[in-house]
């Protein structure tokens, strides 16, 4: 089955500690991206990704960090620079622009990630 | 950047049919996604309009009017499984990436 799976489901980490969240795909999609959501607030953007080895930062990315060395992993880095990791944090993929008609994302299960 | 506005929160009777509403402004508009999101759960996709009308598929609908910056959600046939977030995301002109509203919470009840 093709799919985004991300792992673990829930973290817990100390402040002050690195934590780097997983985020696979097997769809053959050429975009990857993260997002983070609060309680009562929208999706935000964190990171993107159209291509391997090429990434862009977005709204938010001040505090994490990314890499995309195949074209199925992005995995995303909160580092102890982020100021209020605690978070549900979404990775999607997508066909990419210059194929897919509206480059529907679809979204792994999430991560929520608690900082104590 | 874009404004998108949903009401926060709305209830509804099981069987009943119920239209969630999103105005946005953006800079160009390239498309309007709504996905449906369980608590705790991942976004899913429900449907895409860029050309103005009414977009159906099976007991969910949407409409987008691109001159009046407005889009709805329509969910007939009501189910208890319906409850849940529905997030309105359009994407502005040049850009793939939609931006995504704050989500309204649907409360169906028996």
């Amino acid at each position: 089955d093709g799919g985004i799976t991300q792992s673990p489901k829930y973290l817990f980490r100390k402040e002050g500690q690195n934590v780097t969240l997983s985020c696979e795909q097997n769809l053959n999609h050429d975009a990857m991206y993260w997002y983070r959501q609060d309680p009562g607030q929208g999706l935000r953007l964190i990171y993107y990704s159209q291509i391997v080895n090429d990434f862009q930062k977005g709204d938010i990315a001040e505090g994490y960090s990314v890499s995309r060395e195949k074209k199925e992993s992005f995995p995303l880095t909160v580092t102890s620079a982020q100021k209020n990791p605690t978070a549900f944090y979404l990775c999607a993929s997508s066909i990419g622009a210059a194929r897919g008609r509206g480059d529907t994302q679809y979204f792994g299960p999430g991560t929520r990630l608690t900082v104590l | 950047g874009q404004n998108i506005d949903q009401p926060t929160e709305m209830t509804a009777t099981e069987g009943a049919i119920v239209q969630i509403n999103c105005t946005y402004q953006t800079s160009g508009f390239n498309g309007l996604f709504w996905y449906q999101q369980h608590a705790g759960e991942a976004p899913t996709f429900l449907s895409y309009n860029v050309l103005d009308g009414l977009e159906e598929k099976g007991r969910f609908s949407s409409f987008l009017s691109r001159s009046k910056g407005y889009s709805y959600l329509l969910l007939k046939e009501l189910q208890m499984k319906d409850s849940a977030s529905y997030l309105c995301a359009p994407k502005s002109g040049g850009s793939y990436i939609p931006t995504f509203g704050r989500g309204t919470s649907l409360i169906v009840h028996p």
